[in-house]
């Protein structure tokens, strides 16, 4: 059974701050994973890849640890503009299909 | 990278018609998908289209319903068929790479 599980939002948070997303998945021989942002009314853009054991990319991080199953997403020093929905996303076919978590809605507050 | 061309962006339909959405790719690609958004969740995979062949479709999808055309490399259609208003929805196309490129969505409201 296809399966990606994420934390649910919303997350409400003051500019600064740090803030963890968690997302787990139920095929064990998946071998990369994406975090993807979609912005209100807009289509999802990817933010990260995932192929080892983390990535990161200037205030985000993702970790995944593949005994557990999950994958992490972790944004330091929010901005306004981080506010969006963060879908997990794990293919299940070598690259394909992709199946998309329900996603985690971010609000970064002033 | 990959840019897709989705049209129409929205439109609002009545019940009992048809709607056709095209995508359009700026290269040739084996494998399109065609994926739906209802309100608040998160993204569903209705069918694979593969040129040449008919289209892959996922558990809970018909052809019947959703016919889907792929007659070259760079272009695919999603036709959604007999609509009543639990098809509104967001429909979006897309391609993959290293990563996955969505079109812009349609936005279907069905009335």
């Amino acid at each position: 059974r296809k399966e990606v599980e994420q934390d649910p939002g919303p997350f409400n948070v003051p500019e600064g701050a740090t803030v963890a997303f968690n997302c787990t998945y139920s095929n064990s021989a998946s071998q990369s994973f994406f975090w993807y942002r979609q912005d209100c009314r807009k289509e999802p853009k990817l933010l990260m890849s995932v192929y080892s054991s983390g990535n990161e990319d200037g205030r985000f991080t993702a970790q995944l640890n593949r005994a557990s199953q999950y994958i992490s997403l972790l944004i330091r020093d929010s901005k306004l503009s981080d506010s969006a929905t963060y879908l997990c996303v794990v293919p299940y076919s070598g690259n394909t299909p992709l199946v998309f978590g329900k996603g985690t809605r971010l609000s970064v507050i002033a | 990278s990959a840019v897709i061309s989705q049209k129409p962006s929205r439109d609002i339909c009545q019940r009992g018609t048809s709607l056709t959405i095209q995508c359009q790719v700026d290269s040739q690609v084996t494998m399109m998908f065609w994926y739906r958004q209802q309100p608040g969740q998160s993204l569903t995979l209705i069918a694979t289209a593969n040129q040449g062949s008919e289209a892959t479709y996922e558990s809970g999808f018909v052809i019947d319903k959703f016919p889907i055309s792929r007659p070259n490399l760079t272009f695919s259609t999603l036709t959604v068929s007999n609509m009543s208003p639990e098809d509104s929805s967001i429909y979006l196309c897309s391609v993959m790479n290293t990563e996955a490129f969505f079109g812009q969505g349609t936005r279907l409201t069905v009335v």
